[in-house]
């Protein structure tokens, strides 16, 4: 299974709103609604922020957003911290009852 | 709130079976909603789904990895484990174990991870 494809980075002013791409295939991100979204700092544990492509898990901010249109789903952070520049990756269930990751996308908040 | 923690050596020669333990508190492994994964992280790489195992002991691996990977489940200690063998420098990285939600197949807790080294 190949990873599915994340812009390498990505970047944004404070308060600004920035979207973040994940793009897969009709195998993964397209034949289901199991896109997840994780925020990982250096050195640290990936955190849940996105499930079920558009869900936010209990304590996490509502200005993170998530959408999907056909084989590429989307992370949307508005209002940008600085709190927020980390690394992001998107994941998804596959056809074969496995899980695959995005590369991952860097956000540098200017 | 479940945790997670990892154990074992941060040191594997070549060509041997790199064996992780994952011990989950707060929470059964025999839980009918969860699987447990494994997941790793190389260096300044993104993040790689090694495998999960269901309550009952059913496995799901990476096609990459399967040829080398076992995941199994202990209800007795409520710890699941890793072996990877004939590993090579290429599998050093951090490993993760993760609750693996089956309705939405999402990973929502996590341990803090470990470093495994591949070196002689």
């Amino acid at each position: 299974q190949s990873a599915l494809t994340q812009p390498a980075s990505v970047s944004g002013s404070p308060g600004q709103s920035i979207t973040i791409s994940c793009t897969g295939t009709s195998s993964d991100v397209g034949g289901y609604n199991y896109v997840s979204w994780y925020q990982q700092y250096p050195g640290r544990a990936p955190k849940l922020m996105i499930y079920d492509v558009n869900n936010r898990p209990s304590g996490v901010s509502n200005r993170f957003s998530g959408s999907k249109s056909g084989n590429t789903a989307s992370l949307t952070i508005s209002g940008l911290q600085a709190e927020d520049e980390a690394d992001y990756y998107c994941s998804s269930y596959t056809s074969i009852s496995t899980v695959v990751f995005g590369g991952g996308t860097k956000l540098t908040v200017l | 709130q479940v945790q997670l923690q990892e154990s074992g050596p941060g040191l594997v020669k070549p060509s041997q079976t790199l064996s992780l333990t994952c011990t989950v508190s707060g929470g059964s492994v025999s839980s009918g909603s969860s699987y447990w994964s494994w997941i790793r992280q190389p260096a300044g790489k993104g993040l790689q789904w090694i495998g999960r195992v269901s309550p009952a002991g059913y496995t799901n691996y990476n096609p990459s990895l399967r040829s080398r990977v076992t995941i199994s489940l202990d209800t007795s200690k409520n710890q699941f484990s890793l072996k990877l063998s004939s590993v090579t420098a290429a599998d050093t990285a951090v490993y993760y174990c993760a609750r693996h939600l089956a309705a939405t197949h999402t990973f929502d807790s996590w341990g803090q991870g470990t470093l495994v080294s591949v070196s002689s």
